[in-house]
């Protein structure tokens, strides 16, 4: 079943932060964040793993709640550069395929 | 390394006719899978493979056949193009046999058939 992302997109201006949540209705066994820009190949980010464990890249970070089956990627400080949309994939064992939500569209103005 | 090269990047196919998109990696992955990209749908798994000769079934494999004889190699053919296969796909790989770890993907293939 695919996660569900929200919001489904969002103006931020430079500077500001914001907060782009995956939800999925079964348990988890690990999340998978990738950022799209228009026209070009989806670029991976991070992964989680079950387990609450939080990683982070410069002012991009992520979390991942086992109980509410859900993973948070935190954008800090935004940049112009992060403008794009974001997907979030999940994993629900070991050995299965990676279902990607729909996306959310990040938006940065000047 | 090449990463993941797709050919061709844009093709446009009448409704009914067959054509067969390229993938391949250079990285010796064992994990390659097929997606499709529509307008506010994000990606949705066609396809995958985790290692030659073995492949299965995604979200919408309908309309979609795969094999892989080799390691590099991942085509995805369509067997009677509809228009309602127009889309942007992608091939993605991994390291190992399950998709674990990060995904590299390729430029992409815009296909419209009309």
């Amino acid at each position: 079943q695919q996660p569900v992302q929200s919001p489904q997109a969002v103006i931020l201006r430079e500077g500001e932060d914001a907060v782009i949540n995956c939800s999925s209705s079964k348990a988890l066994y690990s999340v998978h964040w990738y950022r799209q820009k228009h026209g070009e190949a989806p670029v991976f980010l991070m992964i989680l793993l079950k387990g609450g464990e939080q990683k982070g890249h410069e002012k991009i970070s992520a979390s991942f709640n086992e109980k509410k089956q859900q993973s948070s990627l935190y954008l800090t400080a935004s940049q112009l550069s992060y403008s794009g949309t974001y997907f979030c994939g999940t994993i629900y064992s070991s050995a299965s395929k990676i279902i990607f939500g729909s996306g959310t569209r990040l938006s940065i103005r000047p | 390394n090449a990463g993941v090269t797709q050919t061709p990047k844009f093709q446009v196919l009448k409704t009914g006719q067959s054509m067969t998109l390229q993938c391949a990696q250079d990285m010796n992955h064992e994990y390659m899978s097929w997606y499709r990209q529509d307008p506010g749908m994000g990606l949705r798994l066609i396809h995958y493979s985790v290692g030659a000769g073995i492949t299965d079934q995604g979200e919408v494999p309908n309309g979609y056949n795969v094999s892989r004889s080799t390691t590099e190699d991942f085509p995805l053919r369509l067997l009677s193009a509809a228009p309602s296969q127009t889309s942007v796909y992608f091939c993605a790989s991994n390291n190992g046999r399950t998709p674990g770890t990060e995904q590299y993907f390729g430029p992409g293939t815009r296909l419209t058939v009309t």
